[in-house]
């Protein structure tokens, strides 16, 4: 079984300074994807950004930017530059990947607030 | 603006009531997906419908039944539904069944009274 752990309920940082998301998740999967998306209170959830495991280069997505490290079994988020409109539920997310109809394996979320 | 689009965007109904969701894309998809999302939890997966056959029933209930018309439509059948089934139900697509990111609506905010 796949489990996802985000462990920072809530965090806060002030606008324009670079916050980090943690995400750890748990797998005996070879090759997978992680993806991060956001929820703000519009209520839609929009992908942050991907990560195929089997590259080993960090995906960036302009101000967004993982660190992904395989062997620790962890894929945070960096945010840098934050603006109000960052304010919002980040979840972390895991998907195998080989067969259809592939489900998410969501983290518990992380409340982001970006304080002005 | 989001490409899949969820109708109503709330709805509130007696647990007596029959009522639909409703859920569209255009951007050729061939796999739709219903979640359920309480407050502040992540998205609970319901079914998945791929070449709109359906390819995953996480155990749901039979008060909810999906449908999927077509490639581009998915409809979720409500019927006698409890209180603890209010809740935010999203739909996503994605371009197959396969590892593709999925592209989420804005949400039906359902209460049941």
């Amino acid at each position: 079984a796949q489990t996802v752990t985000q462990s920072q309920p809530e965090m806060s940082v002030q606008e324009a300074e670079t916050v980090t998301l943690s995400c750890t998740y748990d797998t005996s999967e070879n090759n997978y994807y992680l993806f991060w998306y956001k929820q703000p209170p519009s209520r839609q959830m929009i992908l942050v950004i991907r990560q195929e495991a089997y590259k080993q280069q960090n995906a960036t997505e302009n101000r967004f930017s993982v660190n992904f490290q395989k062997a620790a079994k962890s894929f945070s988020l960096k945010i840098s530059d934050s603006q109000l409109g960052d304010t919002a539920m980040y979840f972390c997310a895991f998907m195998k990947a080989r067969g259809t109809g592939n489900q998410f394996y969501f983290g518990t979320g992380t409340s982001l607030t970006v304080i002005p | 603006d989001t490409e899949v689009t969820q109708t109503p965007k709330h709805l509130v109904m007696g647990m007596t009531n029959k009522k639909s969701l409703k859920c569209e894309q255009h951007m050729g998809h061939r796999a739709m997906y219903w979640y359920k999302q309480k407050a502040k939890k992540p998205p609970e997966l319901m079914f998945v419908y791929s070449y709109e056959k359906l390819s995953i029933n996480e155990s749901v209930p039979s008060r909810f039944s999906p449908e999927c018309p077509n490639s581009s439509l998915l409809n979720l059948h409500l019927h006698a539904l409890q209180p603890e089934d209010s809740a935010l139900y999203l739909c996503a697509s994605s371009l197959t069944g396969g590892a593709q990111p999925q592209h989420f609506g804005d949400g039906t905010r359902l209460s049941i009274l």
